[in-house]
């Protein structure tokens, strides 16, 4: 696509409930990147895919997050047992050659 | 490890001012350096980067950054604010073409009139 696709644009769920937030990133990106941004703070590294395989994911805050990416293309970030402190925008972003990213719009999740 | 800094989580400027948003990265090798926008309720946009190619960098609406190795600085300015320059300005740094992009805390950026 033109740009970096985030759905939902804004989510709402229930303490407790899992969560999937969906990342289509632009045709041919073999990198894929999560971000957090929580409240009035920066950009917080989640995960990173290069193709289907997350060479890097030490940002992942714990073992209730997870993320997985299929043929090279989208990726889904799950969220279990969510948490009132997992609320926050969850951002995407792909990459070509690695230097530079498009970031999507984000999902807002809030956690109630 | 590895880090950016950005100097002052808040800068007010008057519209048509000289516009400095600073940038200090910890580096022992030569990074890439970006900065990004982010306006109210959107995601983030490139503004400019630096690859190894020349020192000062121009990008999208008047910025430019300079890239001081021996101040390990990567500092935006811009001549004359303008008021939709008001946004988030978040400075980033990575180490290779595969690796993360590590972002700073961000500047917000007002302008008064």
């Amino acid at each position: 696509g033109a740009g970096v696709s985030q759905s939902p644009s804004n989510k709402v769920t229930e303490k407790g409930k899992d969560v999937e937030l969906r990342c289509d990133p632009i045709s041919g990106h073999t990198a894929l990147y999560w971000y957090r941004q929580s409240l009035g703070q920066g950009l917080e590294f989640l995960i990173y895919f290069q193709g289907n395989s997350a060479p890097d994911k030490s940002g992942l805050p714990s073992d209730r997050f997870s993320a997985e990416r299929t043929g090279g293309s989208v990726s889904t970030l799950t969220i279990q047992r969510t948490q009132q402190e997992d609320s926050a925008v969850y951002l995407c972003a792909s990459s070509l050659e690695g230097i530079g990213y498009t970031f999507g719009s984000g999902t807002r999740l809030t956690v109630v | 490890a590895q880090s950016v800094t950005q100097l002052g989580s808040h800068v007010s400027v008057s519209e048509g001012a000289l516009v400095l948003l600073r940038c200090n990265y910890s580096s022992s090798v030569p990074p890439y350096l970006f900065w990004y926008v982010q306006y109210p309720n959107q995601g983030l946009q490139l503004l400019l980067k630096y690859t190894s190619a020349a020192t000062l960098v121009k990008g999208i609406n008047g910025f430019e950054a300079e890239f001081k190795k021996s101040e390990t600085s990567f500092h935006l300015t811009k001549p004359s604010a303008h008021m939709s320059d008001a946004a988030e300005y978040f400075c980033a740094v990575s180490y290779s073409s595969a690796s993360k992009i590590i972002f700073g805390s961000g500047t917000r950026l007002s302008i008064r009139p």
